[in-house]
């Protein structure tokens, strides 16, 4: 298996820019989540789906922050208009969630966002 | 409080000793616990989960935990330098909303010193 992807690797953008981040999960996990690392405040989680339902958003930090699963291989995670303090990395993780067990979470690669 | 706790480090271990990384987090209605291993500019992967009060061993890891003091911790016996990484406990929550997340600990940063 594949495993997660993610991409783009690296991102370096503008203040004010639409960033779009983009993940696949692995076949069959039926658990998607996004989560934000940074230095200062370890790893966060901002979202996670459920069969391509948004379950909790409670982590998502402001409004200029979006997600969507159209289908079980896809999912983006949009930052409008993006800002410096944006800048972390992005991981996406899924999981087979059996029996409705989001235990076993594997991570993607990463996106390195940098907001300039 | 946060949630999940740990030191920060670093910890620095000589090879073949054993490494101890601690844990500690505040909802006493969690049930599962694991721990993650990221080393420096990778994803964090899953090496051990522990559901029970006790040892759980995986070949030179070993997960303890006592529900009642809060704890948990890692052991890494014959530490190696491959073992060096940032190690992240997570214990699974129930969020105000009903649902159940992972909630992850900044990480102890283990060195092991050949």
């Amino acid at each position: 298996d594949a495993g997660v992807i993610q991409s783009p690797r690296h991102e370096v953008t503008e203040m004010g820019q639409e960033v779009t981040l983009r993940c696949k999960p692995i076949s069959g996990h039926d658990y998607l989540f996004w989560y934000r690392q940074t230095m200062m405040r370890g790893l966060e989680l901002l979202i996670y789906f459920n069969n391509n339902v948004p379950i909790d958003d409670s982590g998502m930090p402001e409004d200029r922050f979006s997600a969507k699963m159209p289908n079980a291989s896809f999912s983006t995670l949009k930052i409008q208009p993006s800002e410096p303090r944006d800048s972390a990395v992005y991981f996406c993780a899924s999981s087979p969630g059996l029996a409705g067990d989001i235990d076993e979470q594997y991570f993607g690669p990463g996106t390195r966002l940098t907001v300039t | 409080q946060k949630e999940v706790e740990q030191n920060s480090g670093p910890l620095s271990v000589p090879e073949g000793a054993i490494a101890s990384l601690n844990c500690t987090y505040s909802d006493r209605g969690s049930q599962s616990f694991f721990w993650y291993r990221q080393y420096s500019g990778k994803s964090p992967e899953l090496i051990m989960s522990i559901y029970s009060n006790g040892d759980k061993e995986d070949g030179r890891f070993t997960a303890q935990l006592n529900k009642a003091s809060q704890y948990v911790s890692l052991l890494i016996r014959d530490s190696q330098p491959s073992d060096s990484a940032t190690y992240l406990c997570a214990v699974r929550v129930i969020t105000n909303f009903g649902n159940e997340k992972l909630t992850f600990g900044t990480g102890t940063r283990l060195t092991i010193i050949p």
